[in-house]
């Protein structure tokens, strides 16, 4: 069991914006900075949010990260096809001195 | 630019003792603030954060398997390496080791491609 919540799967058509919400507790989300993750099949993550609400370069700016209080979520707008993948959220916690990940959400494009 | 690569055994019986390096460029360990990390992902399941090292050689562990793990400096000034003691099917994952900076919040922002490990006698 994730120390961080995220719903099991999510989904939307082509152009729709779709929310990814990473729910967590004061000693993690509610204190440290969130990261997002996607992952396509077969390969390692990438990047896609850092420091909550910052895109590493060559991050498309239909990504967007936000949090408020204990909780966090992905935006995606302009939904495309390739945007189909797992989404993974992380964040320091500080009860436990460790990195901690959610059970990730799996993306279809409809 | 930095890049990540990890190496080690493919296939390790169960009881034994895994070894995997992460050998690393465009960065150094050295530098303050940085770090690397290893994180594994069975297959279908998802990440699990397991060790860390600072520039300060400070560590952190995933507190669920901290007896098993230790991470380490390699023989190289470019390596970092983690050893996973008993090994037993449910440790079957991808392993990645990756880079992160302690005040962007210690998460990786660059990953290698990481390898699989299978448990099997």
């Amino acid at each position: 069991q994730s120390v961080l919540t995220q719903s099991s799967s999510a989904s939307g058509t082509p152009g729709q914006r779709v929310t990814i919400s990473c729910s967590g507790s004061r000693p993690n989300i509610g204190s440290n900075f969130v990261y997002w993750y996607q992952q396509l099949p077969g390969t390692a993550p990438k990047l896609l949010i850092y420091r909550t609400d910052r895109r590493p370069s060559g991050v498309p700016d239909r990504f967007s990260g936000s949090k408020s209080g204990t909780s966090a979520s992905l935006a995606i707008s302009g939904l495309r096809s390739e945007d189909e993948a797992d989404y993974y959220c992380a964040t320091w916690d500080d009860s436990l001195s460790a990195v901690v990940f959610g059970g990730g959400t799996k993306l279809t494009v409809l | 630019q930095i890049t990540l690569r990890e190496s080690g055994p493919s296939l390790v019986k169960p009881t034994q003792t895994l070894t995997l390096t992460c050998t690393f460029s465009g960065f150094s360990l050295n530098t303050n603030e940085v770090g690397v990390a290893w994180i594994r992902q069975p297959p279908g399941k998802a990440l699990e954060w397991l060790a860390l090292i600072y520039w300060d050689d400070d560590k952190n562990y995933n507190p669920s398997l901290k007896s098993r793990l230790s991470i380490t400096r390699g023989t190289s000034t470019n390596q970092v390496v983690l050893t996973v003691t008993n090994m037993g099917p449910v440790d079957t994952a991808t392993y990645y080791c990756a880079h992160l900076i302690i005040t962007h919040g210690s998460c990786p922002d660059y990953w290698g491609q990481g390898t699989l490990v299978t448990v099997s006698s």
